[in-house]
């Protein structure tokens, strides 16, 4: 059961374009969502968070949207640059208390030069 | 501040061997968890530590999964007999005590490859 899904498996944009990675999720009881940047032979770092009570957050070229009624997210890059490229993973957690987050499947970004 | 250690970086293993991995959590994290993460898939976690006590092992296969965390401070994942399927990155991470300005994040060192064949 896949409580956390990335449906897109890949996108390519180009340098300077605007990059949208998307993030589904089905558990009501999720109430902090991150995104997770990996680089090939690295592990995970961590890029930008949202709490369930907010639904925008700005860092920078990165801003996470969040629709709790769509149970959507989505991670907005901009301007994209060649350095992005990278695997995107949406992660949840599920309520105050319960430190352990539940990934999807990521979203692998090419930005072209 | 030095991050997430952990080792072998790759390890390469014949079915129904053993094999261990080790993890050096950041300084003063008291959470620590292991992920398994497939090819293709988001990382799972395997197993949860507070301390040296175990917070949740729910999803571990206890039949040849163990994992440890004496002194509460390194962490040590084993599997035996390995299978097939164990192949895997093995990703350890930590987290600051509740309270910190970052205790939401979860900080990831860069995981030990797995190949069992």
């Amino acid at each position: 059961d896949q409580q956390v899904k990335q449906n897109s498996p890949s996108l390519s944009v180009q340098e300077g374009r605007i990059s949208i990675l998307n993030c589904d999720y089905t558990n009501s009881m999720f109430d902090y969502f991150l995104w997770y940047k990996k680089y090939p032979a690295e592990g995970p770092t961590f890029l930008i968070s949202i709490s369930s009570i907010k639904d925008k957050n700005e860092d920078g070229r990165f801003t996470v949207f969040l629709n709790k009624s769509a149970k959507h997210l989505s991670l907005h890059i901009v301007p994209s640059q060649p350095g992005d490229s990278a695997v995107y993973f949406c992660a949840a957690r599920r309520g105050a208390g319960s430190y352990q987050l539940t990934f999807g499947k990521g979203t692998k970004l090419s930005v072209i030069p | 501040e030095a991050g997430v250690a952990q080792s072998p970086r790759y390890k390469i293993i014949e079915k129904r061997q053993s094999v261990a991995f080790w993890c050096n959590p950041i300084s003063g994290h008291a959470t620590l968890y292991w992920y398994q993460q497939i090819l293709g898939q988001g990382p799972k976690l395997l197993i949860q530590f507070q301390n040296n006590g175990v917070v949740d092992d729910s999803q571990l296969p206890k039949d040849r999964f163990s994992a440890e965390r004496l002194k509460g401070v390194d962490s040590t994942l084993k599997i035996q007999p390995a299978k097939l399927e164990d192949s895997a990155v093995y990703l350890c991470a930590s987290r600051p005590l509740q309270g910190s300005v970052h205790n939401e994040k979860l900080f990831f060192g860069s995981g030990t490859q797995l190949s069992v064949l």
